[in-house]
């Protein structure tokens, strides 16, 4: 157990909504990161968050959001759902020079 | 933009023999980290490896980072079935008070019984 929890583990929605993915990062971690991949793909990254501020962005596309909260935990949101968008979506948090501890990702099936 | 390039993609191997993925960054890490994934599971972090030209072992892995801190590589010695996975470096560019984590692709092996 890492210590990241993500939820929903599973999510199967239909084109064109919007979905709300959920991280609470480890205790302590203030760096909180988003991540995609697709099928047989790598990791790609979308965004970072440092106790509540937008730190870095990736290949976030302008559909997708994300913030951190107050108490540290996260949400990336994602609307305007295509096909493409299904993946595994991971979130993973650390301190300032440490390791990323991974959740065990929300797999976001569009149909 | 910094990048990271991790090769290759793919390695089949038979079980015992060895196997070693590269990773190169296109301008001068602070660090580089190692991570695992298994198939279906979360990448997993291995290691990190942060002085010029360091070396660190763990059983039957290797790892090195480059004298000028652009390439790494992992090397596994006499693959097992254990090994499978995707292997992951990310490296990090540290840029005042951000910090990135930029990741390779990966290296995908797979080992025959």
């Amino acid at each position: 157990d890492s210590g990241v929890t993500q939820t929903p583990k599973h999510l199967i929605t239909a084109t064109g909504q919007r979905v709300t993915l959920r991280c609470s990062p480890r205790s302590g971690d203030l760096s909180v990161y988003w991540y995609q991949q697709s099928l047989d793909q790598g990791l790609q990254f979308l965004i970072q968050y440092y106790n509540g501020e937008e730190r870095a962005k990736g290949n976030i596309l302008e559909r997708f959001s994300a913030q951190q909260f107050p108490d540290l935990h996260s949400e990336l949101n994602l609307s305007s759902l295509e096909l493409g968008d299904s993946a595994l979506y991971f979130c993973a948090s650390s301190t300032r020079d440490t390791e990323a501890f991974f959740g065990q990702g929300t797999r976001l099936t569009v149909v | 933009g910094q990048q990271v390039m991790q090769i290759p993609q793919y390695q089949h191997v038979q079980e015992g023999e060895d196997f070693t993925t590269y990773c190169n960054s296109s301008t001068t890490l602070s660090n580089i980290q190692w991570y695992k994934q298994r198939p279906g599971g979360h990448p997993v972090f291995l290691i990190q490896l942060v002085k010029s030209g360091e070396v660190k072992k763990q059983k039957r892995l290797t790892f090195q980072f480059g004298e000028a801190k652009k390439n790494s590589s992992l090397h596994i010695t006499a693959t097992q079935t254990t090994d499978v996975g995707t292997y992951f470096c990310a490296g990090v560019f540290n840029a005042g008070n951000n910090r990135k984590l930029i990741w390779g692709l990966g290296t995908s092996l797979a080992v025959n019984p």
